[in-house]
């Protein structure tokens, strides 16, 4: 069974300062995906990672894939309040596509001023 | 605005009932998912269809059941209700492009069960 662990599950952060969000997988897989969750609303994709050494940027937010460690990160640079929400990260262990991508249970991120 | 229609967008009801969910994909997406939010057991894959005809299945609970009808949009079926099956229903549908496949969520269906 394909187990994904994310860490850590709740973070408070200064706004300002720099941090990782660790993903976790225990299965072989070259397809990582990253989404944010606002509360009360839908997820919305961020980052989809195909390769090792995959490295995508996007604003504040930097992910990364190494699939021979089996982690991807997610790094925030000078956080702002506007990236608080949870993000998760999803693997998908059939190899075809997103059909049956396996979800952490998210990292709930607060960034306070 | 994902493009992903989910209805209702609340429901309350009883255990021992049985409700419908609806999904209307984006325009073009060929692929439905159903994904179940709940706060013990996080984001857990259901079903997916692809063009009418069930492709994967995931975690999905036999008094649950889905379709995907011609004109693409799925519905989901719960019954039998119990109060465990309280939860955020999501859809989802995909676009395969040069960065890989990509879901995109609609807004969800918060399920209580009393």
């Amino acid at each position: 069974e394909l187990k994904v662990e994310q860490n850590p599950l709740f973070l408070s952060m200064q706004e300002g300062k720099n941090y990782t969000i660790y993903c976790n997988y225990s299965t072989t897989s070259d397809r990582l995906y990253w989404y944010r969750q606002d509360p009360g609303k839908s997820l919305e994709s961020l980052f989809v990672l195909l390769s090792n050494g995959a490295v995508k940027q996007e604003g504040r937010l930097m992910a990364s894939l190494d699939t021979k460690a089996r982690l991807s990160t997610l790094h925030i640079t000078a956080a702002v309040h506007d990236l608080s929400a949870t993000y998760f990260c999803a693997v998908d262990m059939t190899g075809g596509g997103a059909d049956g991508l396996t979800f952490g249970k998210g990292t709930h991120l607060i960034i306070q001023p | 605005d994902s493009g992903v229609t989910q209805t209702p967008k609340h429901l309350i009801t009883a255990t021992g009932q049985r409700v419908t969910l609806r999904c209307s994909p984006r325009s073009g997406d060929l692929s439905v998912y159903w994904y179940q939010q709940s706060l013990d057991q996080g984001l857990q894959f259901l079903i997916q269809y692809y063009n009418g005809e069930e492709r994967a299945k995931g975690n999905i609970l036999e008094r649950f059941s889905a379709q995907q009808f011609p004109d693409l949009h799925s519905e989901l079926n719960l019954s039998s209700l119990e109060l465990g099956d309280s939860a955020l229903y999501f859809c989802a549908s995909s676009v395969v492009g040069l960065q890989g496949e990509k879901l995109f969520f609609g807004s969800g269906t918060q399920l209580s069960v009393l």
